[in-house]
């Protein structure tokens, strides 16, 4: 099982470009989320789904699309980049919301930098 | 607000015990997530606590008290692999995790 895997692990955009981060699970998981990381702060949700076909706002959705159009695949989309979005980007998968077996699995990261 | 706190930085001797804190105000409760972060690696799951109490897993233990909105994660016999960020979350009312900014643990030889 190769868990969650995230591409690509690193990109470098150019103020207003686009882009589409990948994100892929084996695990059958019906939840997904999209969060970002930067210094000093925590985690914040981007967007999340539930299962296949549906997608919701998280904490900080501004700026960002997302599609779940396959069970195993969440889509991150930028539009139009900006500054403010360099950060480091982790996808997730959990088997439910909540519990002890409903930990959250983590991909390895895709480091984006918006010049 | 929603709010987790946790110190941003400790730092402890190899083979000693540890304790780091978290704090949390949050609008509901449906359990409460350790993490560990290695530098540039993606969170693990360490640990997951609902009701009051220890919970033990080998070299690590965690704690909840709800009455207090307060954990708090106890490694023992600190080994240098344990040098990583330790990342409290809890888990609202809308099943979405809520998470603090991480604790960077330093081990010293």
């Amino acid at each position: 099982n190769a868990g969650v895997t995230q591409t690509p692990k690193f990109r470098v955009l150019k103020t207003g470009q686009s882009m589409t981060l990948l994100c892929a699970q084996d695990m059958n998981h019906e939840y997904m989320y999209w969060y970002r990381q930067d210094p000093g702060m925590g985690l914040r949700l981007i967007h999340y789904s539930v299962g296949e076909g549906t997608t919701a706002k998280g904490e900080v959705p501004d700026g960002y699309n997302v599609s779940r159009l396959k069970k195993q695949n969440f889509l991150l989309g930028l539009e139009s980049a900006a500054p403010s979005q360099t950060s480091v980007y982790f996808c997730a998968s959990s088997q439910l919301a909540g519990g002890p077996v409903n930990e959250q699995f983590f991909g390895p990261g895709t480091r984006l930098t918006v010049l | 607000g929603q709010n987790i706190d946790q110190p941003t930085e400790m730092t402890a001797t190899e083979g000693a015990i540890v304790q780091i804190n978290c704090t949390y105000q949050t609008s509901g409760f449906n359990g409460l997530f350790w993490y560990q972060q290695h530098a540039g690696e993606a969170p693990t799951f360490l640990s997951y606590n609902v009701l009051d109490g220890l919970e033990e897993k080998g070299r690590f233990s965690s704690f909840l008290s709800r009455s207090k909105g307060y954990s708090y994660l106890l490694l023992k016999e600190l080994q240098m692999k344990d040098s990583a960020s330790y990342l409290c979350a809890v888990m609202d009312s809308n099943y979405q995790l809520i998470w603090g900014a991480g604790t960077k643990l330093i081990i010293k030889p």
